[in-house]
């Protein structure tokens, strides 16, 4: 149980160029996503917390302009990187928590492979 | 920066020997997990340890807390082949949200 997907896995776009990405919590009701990205070789860095029917609160550093976040669902958040450059290209991951399983644990997608060009 | 960090960054074992990566924080803690990332890969979560427990175990791994010194170990026993992955500690905090704070990762190999 507690599976979380991810579409697309992932996605190639020219500069200039807007990418929704969607995280989907398939057999849980997600009150709570989180958005990460992971530059190569590196750990993953939170981009924001977003819980349903509100909004996101961003990480310090994280434009928020740039980073759209809905969370319109218990089942389905999205992220849409606004005007891509090529140092958006990086790997987003969301992950999310419910009440059922407990909240303490995030489950996370698969990630989504963004390259900028 | 709250990023935890990890230590040693990289690991070679040999199969069937021991593994252990060591997590150091600078917060206080709801909790602490363990993750493990193939590569290009999601997180696939091994264990959580809350912050007052000192110890737990889950099959092969065995993870220990030390709140006093802001510090966590992971120890996997009898490594295998398919253990070849990133491994990374993640620090629980905050209230209501409990969001994670990951560290910098251990890459680790075992050897055949």
């Amino acid at each position: 149980g507690a599976v979380v997907s991810q579409h697309p896995s992932w996605v190639i776009c020219k500069s200039g160029t807007s990418v929704k990405i969607e995280c989907r919590s398939l057999d849980f009701q997600a009150t709570t996503m989180f958005w990460y990205r992971q530059f190569p070789k590196q750990s993953l860095m939170l981009m924001a917390t977003s819980n349903e029917g509100s909004k996101a609160t961003y990480e310090q550093g994280v434009e928020k302009d740039k980073f759209l976040i809905n969370h319109a669902s218990l089942t389905l958040s999205t992220l849409t990187v606004t005007s891509a450059h090529p140092e958006d290209s990086s790997f987003y991951i969301c992950s999310g928590t419910g009440r059922s399983p407990p909240t303490d644990t995030q489950y996370f997608g698969p990630g989504t492979r963004l390259t900028v060009l | 920066s709250q990023q935890g960090e990890e230590d040693p960054q990289a690991l070679s074992i040999q199969e069937g020997e021991n593994a252990t990566m060591n997590c150091s924080y600078k917060t206080s803690i709801n909790n602490l997990q363990w993750y493990r990332q193939n590569s290009g890969r999601g997180l696939v979560h091994l264990i959580l340890i809350r912050s007052n427990e000192r110890e737990k175990h889950s099959g092969r791994l065995r993870v220990t807390l030390d709140t006093s010194k802001k510090s966590s170990s992971l120890l996997i026993t009898a490594s295998r082949a398919a253990d070849t992955a990133s491994y990374f500690c993640a620090t629980g905090i905050g209230g209501a949200t409990n969001k994670l704070i990951f560290g910098t990762g251990t890459l680790l190999a075992v050897q055949p």
